[in-house]
């Protein structure tokens, strides 16, 4: 595709149910990143892919949340036993290398009732 | 303190009107400079990258100040369609190379 896609564009669920968020970053790019953005809010960095290295998972708020990038392409983001304060919209960006200029998905929409 | 820092705003400017805003990083490490847009429940997209050199694309002119650490953000001739959050974003490589922090992002409305 032409650019990074996230799947689902929106999804609610139940407090303490698991969910998973998808990212196709565009083909090629090495690097690969995970924020999260609540109503008004500045995005909130989560993780961050780069090639084979180790991701850096500095910014997971808890050890609720987990990714993985699977063959250095497609990424998840899980958040298992969602709680309210986990709504917010996910955003993943992939970009040709770190440091370079980083190109956004549409965003994942979540709603923990 | 937060690592990049932006005044929130909002900046309310009539059409035509200069604005510039700045953006104050605290890594003095910090090796990429860049300004993106972000539109109203939108993924933010790139306006352009800072130069050291500064660098201007059209109405838009984006520079550096390494010793003070700042990146600025001058719009002229604003148009109604420059209204939108501008976000700051800088990029450091002495720890983790190529994570980029996020400014919380200044609002525009540009109005008739």
């Amino acid at each position: 595709g032409a650019g990074v896609s996230q799947s689902p564009s929106n999804k609610v669920t139940e407090k303490g149910k698991d969910v998973e968020l998808r990212c196709d970053p565009i083909s090629g790019h090495t690097a690969l990143y995970w924020y999260r953005q609540s109503l008004g809010q500045g995005l909130e960095f989560l993780i961050y892919f780069q090639g084979n290295s180790a991701p850096d998972k500095s910014g997971l708020p808890s050890d609720r949340f987990s990714a993985e990038r699977t063959g250095g392409s497609v990424s998840t983001l899980t958040i298992q036993r969602t709680q309210q304060e986990d709504s917010a919209v996910y955003l993943c960006a992939s970009s040709r290398g770190g440091g370079l200029e980083q190109f956004f998905g549409p965003g994942t929409r979540l709603t923990v009732l | 303190r937060k690592e990049v820092e932006q005044d929130p705003g909002p900046f309310n400017v009539p059409e035509g009107a200069t604005v510039a805003f700045n953006c104050t990083y605290s890594n003095s490490a910090s090796q990429s400079f860049f300004w993106y847009r972000q539109d109203c429940r939108k993924e933010p997209k790139l306006l352009m990258s800072v130069y050291s050199s500064g660098n201007e694309d059209g109405r838009f002119t984006a520079q550096l100040n390494r010793a003070s650490q700042y990146i600025s953000l001058l719009i002229r001739d604003s148009k109604l369609s420059d209204s939108a959050t501008y976000l700051c974003v800088v990029t450091s490589t002495n720890t983790n190379a190529g994570k980029s922090t996020f400014g919380d992002g200044t609002t525009l409305t540009v109005k008739p």
